[in-house]
């Protein structure tokens, strides 16, 4: 099993400009999210979603869109880049019953100039 | 969902026991305590959880209070590959319902050789 697939590793945005952020498992887990670590901070919750459909806000949903329009996908769309969205990102999947935990993507490390 | 408080930075030699505390005092009867580790900038990895008993695995042992406001990661004996930042979150599990986790800035673990 792949496990959860963040992609790009890397990206390097121009200020205003839009990007999707993917993410992929192949775990069949009906629990997806987003989160976003900055420098010598924790993990800050952008976006969850706990099935097809079903998406919600998390603690810094502010200039982020989510869909999940399948169980295995979950992308994160940056609608106008801006310096301050300069971070790591993180994609994390779960089954509802948590047995395992949460399953993290190697994160996708975004640089807004 | 009940939030923790951990040290922020702790110290251990190799080979000794690394004893990793976290405070859950408004943790729900639904709500198992949950830890992971994050190595270096790469996705946090799951390491073990529990509801209300002692858990053991291949990893590390978890040791919850009688009265479930607080536990301690056990790492029996730490080796310098087990320097990391250690999180302690709360979670209730139920399925299809609200799935809401955060994560706080967690205990940085140094093991010193």
């Amino acid at each position: 099993n792949a496990g959860v697939t963040q992609t790009p590793k890397f990206q390097v945005l121009k200020t205003g400009q839009s990007m999707t952020l993917q993410c992929a498992q192949d775990m069949n887990h009906e629990y997806m999210s987003w989160y976003r670590q900055d420098p010598g901070m924790g993990l800050r919750l952008i976006h969850y979603s706990v099935g097809a459909g079903i998406t919600d806000q998390g603690e810094v949903p502010n200039g982020y869109n989510v869909s999940r329009s399948t169980t295995e996908d979950f992308p994160l769309r940056l609608l106008s880049a801006a310096p301050s969205q300069t971070s790591v990102y993180f994609c994390a999947s779960s089954d509802i019953g948590g047995d395992y935990g949460y399953t993290f993507g190697s994160g996708t490390r975004l640089t807004v100039v | 969902d009940a939030k923790t408080t951990q040290p922020p930075s702790m110290d251990c030699a190799e080979g000794r026991a690394a004893n990793l505390p976290c405070n859950h005092s408004t943790i729900s009867g639904n709500e198992y305590v949950y830890w992971y580790r994050q190595i270096h900038s790469q996705g946090p990895q799951y390491i073990i959880h529990g509801l209300k008993n002692n858990e053991t695995n291949e990893m590390a042992s978890l040791i919850i209070t009688e009265d479930r406001k607080s536990s301690t990661l056990i790492l029996p004996h730490a080796t310098l590959r087990d320097t990391a930042v250690y999180y302690c979150i709360v979670r209730a599990l139920s399925a299809g319902g609200y799935q809401k986790v955060t994560f706080g800035t967690g205990t940085k673990l140094q093991v010193i050789p």
